[in-house]
């Protein structure tokens, strides 16, 4: 079945450092591609989406490219603070039928 | 209110015991979803709902009876659960099936 791969955490980095999180997609069909963030105690929240190919998505300093040559949509931040320590899902979805990777959890500190 | 509502927040409940989730949500979609997200696990999907008919029952153990009365509001009726039913319920919304989620906050169900 459909599913999504996302790099397993924690990842631990310092403020102002450059965060990558891998995430690869089965392709079928032609879903799209959604990065979500958890914040502790919280729901999953939309963090930026692409719905086809080559679109990027972006938020709050976040990018992330729907690449479907790869498979791919990795979600990037050049210069991460400590308020983006969360966990975040990566999500394929299409016709309502959402698969969510396992999330990453990051942590940035000081 | 706005966006997606859960209540209770914290549920804690013998195995015995009937209790129900409730969500509602604030932003004219028209379909909403359970999600049980468990410590180390991925998300799962549990029901799906689109114009209050059910789309998707993802295997989901009959413990677990979904309810949704209109567009606006979905239930989670509980009974006879196991210790591994603990978990964070998620309750979500999309405007349609293709659309992007909406997330309330959760539940955090404890079964003893």
């Amino acid at each position: 079945g459909d599913s999504v791969t996302q790099m397993e955490g924690p990842v631990t980095l310092s403020e102002e450092a450059c965060l990558t999180i891998n995430c690869t997609y089965t392709a079928t069909g032609y879903p799209s591609l959604f990065w979500y963030v958890q914040y502790p105690g919280e729901g999953l929240q939309l963090l930026l989406k692409a719905t086809k190919a080559d679109d990027k998505g972006s938020n709050k300093g976040f990018e992330a490219t729907y690449r479907k040559e790869t498979t791919s949509f990795h979600l990037e931040k050049g210069s991460v603070q400590v308020s983006d320590s969360a966990v975040y899902f990566c999500a394929r979805g299409s016709w309502g039928k959402f698969q969510f990777g396992a999330g990453t959890q990051v942590v940035v500190t000081p | 209110e706005t966006g997606v509502t859960q209540t209770p927040r914290h549920l804690v409940m013998g195995m015995t015991n009937k209790k129900s989730l409730k969500c509602e949500q604030h932003l004219g979609h028209n379909a909403m979803y359970w999600y049980k997200q468990s410590a180390k696990k991925p998300l799962e999907l549990m029901f799906v709902y689109n114009f209050k008919e059910q789309t998707e029952n993802n295997s989901v153990p009959s413990r677990f009876s979904p309810e949704c009365p209109n567009s606006s509001h979905l239930f989670l009726h509980l009974h006879t659960l196991q210790p591994e039913d603990s978990a964070l319920y998620l309750c979500a919304s999309s405007p349609g099936l293709e659309d992007e989620q909406f997330f309330g906050p959760g539940t955090r169900l404890t079964v003893l």
